[in-house]
Order: structure tokens, then sequence, then C-alpha cells
């Protein structure tokens, strides 16, 4: 039969705004996550990593946090700009035997208005 | 340094034909890994190359295959093409230098249309 399209979550902000985009990961095992940044007709862009020791990173403009014990992750976006306007995506590693396979989250649209 | 590089960008077949994808990573990369991308699925786990072997799978068909060269550069086919394998096929590349995990880098994609 047809397959059914994934319906992705969105959020809508205004420019200047902070951003907060959540993620619930399956894999209790995973020690590695990335958050990816995806434009329309491109590739998915590495914005920021964490690793299962530690339970906030932070880089230019944006923060990760990790709560292993509910397996949730989210990605704060400061003072959001048009340009970050994209699908955004969390991934998660178990390491070890699954080296190089990445398990992708469904995705968050994110809209930024000016 | 330059990014993963992919080729063709796009590409249009019939049912039935087969496919042959290219994937260049990074200088110095030694992992690729392959994905699928579809607005039904979303980003799917293909296989993972590191010094010319297959090192991880995911679960799909014996009719997605793929190599890797010893200049790291990969290639994947998929043969006996099906409507449903029309996708935006990513391929990623990491250092693999070490044992624990190191982020994947994506190049552009291979968008694969199937009639």
């Amino acid at each position: 039969g047809e397959s059914v399209g994934l319906h992705l979550p969105t959020l809508s902000v205004q420019e200047g705004d902070n951003s907060i985009i959540n993620c619930a990961y399956s894999n209790s095992a995973s020690d590695y996550f990335i958050w990816y940044k995806q434009e329309s007709g491109k590739g998915p862009q590495f914005i920021i990593d964490i690793r299962s020791n530690m339970d906030k990173r932070q880089g230019q403009r944006v923060t990760v946090l990790l709560n292993k014990t509910v397996k949730h992750l989210s990605l704060q976006i400061a003072a959001t700009q048009p340009g970050d306007s994209a699908v955004y995506f969390c991934a998660e590693n178990a390491g070890g035997t699954s080296y190089g396979k990445l398990t992708f989250g469904q995705g968050t649209i994110l809209t930024v208005h000016p | 340094k330059a990014g993963v590089t992919q080729t063709p960008r796009y590409l249009i077949k019939t049912r039935g034909q087969q496919v042959t994808l290219s994937c260049s990573p990074i200088s110095g990369h030694r992992s690729v890994s392959w994905y699928q991308q579809t607005p039904g699925q979303g980003l799917q786990f293909l296989f993972e190359y590191f010094s010319e072997t297959q090192r991880n799978k995911g679960n799909f068909p014996g009719r997605f295959s793929g190599r890797q060269f010893s200049n790291s550069r990969s290639e994947m086919n998929v043969s006996t093409l099906e409507l449903g394998d029309s996708a935006l096929y990513l391929c990623a590349s990491s250092p693999r230098s070490g044992g624990t995990q190191e982020t994947q880098y994506f190049g552009p994609g291979t968008r694969l249309l199937v009639l």
C-alpha cells in the first residue's frame, strides 16, 4: 500500500527569540548524540555533538542538553535568525559494534519569521 | 578541506534497472556510511565501510550493496530498482581514528527518481 509520510513537528519563532527543539531517543545504550541541520536540497550539516558522560555542551549560539534518565535531548538556539530556518535532526549512536550507524529522529521543522 | 562529494547529484532510472552512486569522503577520513532519506521513512542507515570492508549494515534488502576502495572512496549499487527506491541517498564520512564514535559529515546527496 501507499506509505504515509512522516508528520514532522514544527516550531515557528520570531527572529531574535530563543528556540528549543526536543528529541526523545530510543536506545538506552546510545552514548553519542549529534544534532544536524538540513536545508532544502542539501545534506545534513553538523551543528553540535555530546557524549553520554556530559549533560550539557555549548557552541556558538547553540546548547545541547542531555537527560539520560528520561532519554531526552534538546537543542537550544539563542537569538534565532532567519538563516536558522531548516529541518533539525537528532541522531544517536550506541558505539561498539554499531560504529558508523547513526539512528535519526524524525526531525523538527524550524521556521524563523523576520 | 573539501567536503564530502557525491556524484551524480540527480539521476532518473526506470524500474528494473540498476544504479551506481559514488562518494568521495573528506581527505583523511577512512569511514564512509550511506543513508537513504525518504519522506515516509526519514533517514535510514544502509551500511558503513572502513578499510574496504563493510563493518555494519542496516535493514535493507540484498539489492542494496556497496564497496570501498583503497583511497576510501565508496560506491553503492542498487539492482533491480523499484519505485520505492526513489529517495535522497546520502553519504557521510568520519575519521575512524579511534574506538569511539566520531562526527559524521554528510555530502549533498544523490537524488534518485525511479519511474
